[in-house]
């Protein structure tokens, strides 16, 4: 059973075109919820840690939200550089040893 | 600081071989992690380590060995290599994991079994 679901898949944007890409997860008792950001041929760059529902953190274009199910990753007026894949993962509610990642979604931004 | 490195960066390997992937940290994390991402698949766990010395089975761990001699380093072991293990491999460490556990990632090793 996939614990941490993205959507969509692919998305692509204008610049300047705001729009929220979506994290669904199946775990109870969340321990963390993390966001990453992965540039084609790098590994992943850590950008938010969200823990409890109603909780939000921001970082220059992007805002990060959590509720009971799901996670949102808001880009206001996006640029080409962020431009990348959006991760999405889940720490394992009972050891908090293994986290669980979403198959991400690309994100295209057009000039 | 470096973070955390991989070697090789790349490599091919025929069916049955053996070899050892490298990771190293200079971050003083106490937490490193062995992922496999395939398309399709995302980021999936094959083995960690919750401090030196001591090594953990993740979600897809069969075919591999994992070994934590020293702090900063967390090798990764491919004993009979198999083209089911055609990946991209990383690593990543973090300074805790239970509360905080964001990670940090290395550059990933394309391997390629044919």
């Amino acid at each position: 059973e996939d614990q941490v679901t993205q959507s969509p898949e692919a998305l692509r944007l204008q610049e300047g075109e705001s729009s929220s890409l979506n994290c669904s997860y199946t775990v109870s008792g969340l321990r963390g919820l993390f966001w990453y950001r992965q540039d084609p041929g790098k590994g992943p760059e850590f950008l938010f840690t969200l823990y409890s529902a109603g909780e939000e953190k921001e970082k220059e274009r992007l805002k990060a939200t959590l509720t009971k199910k799901e996670s949102f990753l808001h880009i206001t007026a996006p640029k080409p550089e962020d431009s990348a894949t959006y991760l999405c993962a889940v720490q394992d509610p009972n050891t908090g040893n293994q986290f669980y990642f979403g198959t991400g979604t690309s994100l295209t931004v057009i000039p | 600081n470096a973070g955390v490195t991989q070697t090789p960066k790349f490599r091919v390997l025929k069916t049955g071989q053996s070899m050892t992937l490298l990771c190293a940290q200079d971050m003083n994390h106490e937490y490193m992690y062995w992922y496999r991402q395939d398309p399709g698949m995302g980021l999936r766990l094959i083995h960690y380590s919750v401090g030196e010395g001591t090594t953990a089975k993740g979600e897809v761990p069969d075919g591999y060995n994992v070994s934590r001699l020293k702090k900063q380093n967390f090798l990764l072991g491919l004993e009979s290599a198999a083209p089911s293990q055609t990946s991209v491999y990383f690593c990543a460490s973090s300074y805790r994991g239970q509360v905080g556990g964001e990670q940090y990632f290395g550059p990933g090793t394309r391997l390629t079994v044919t």
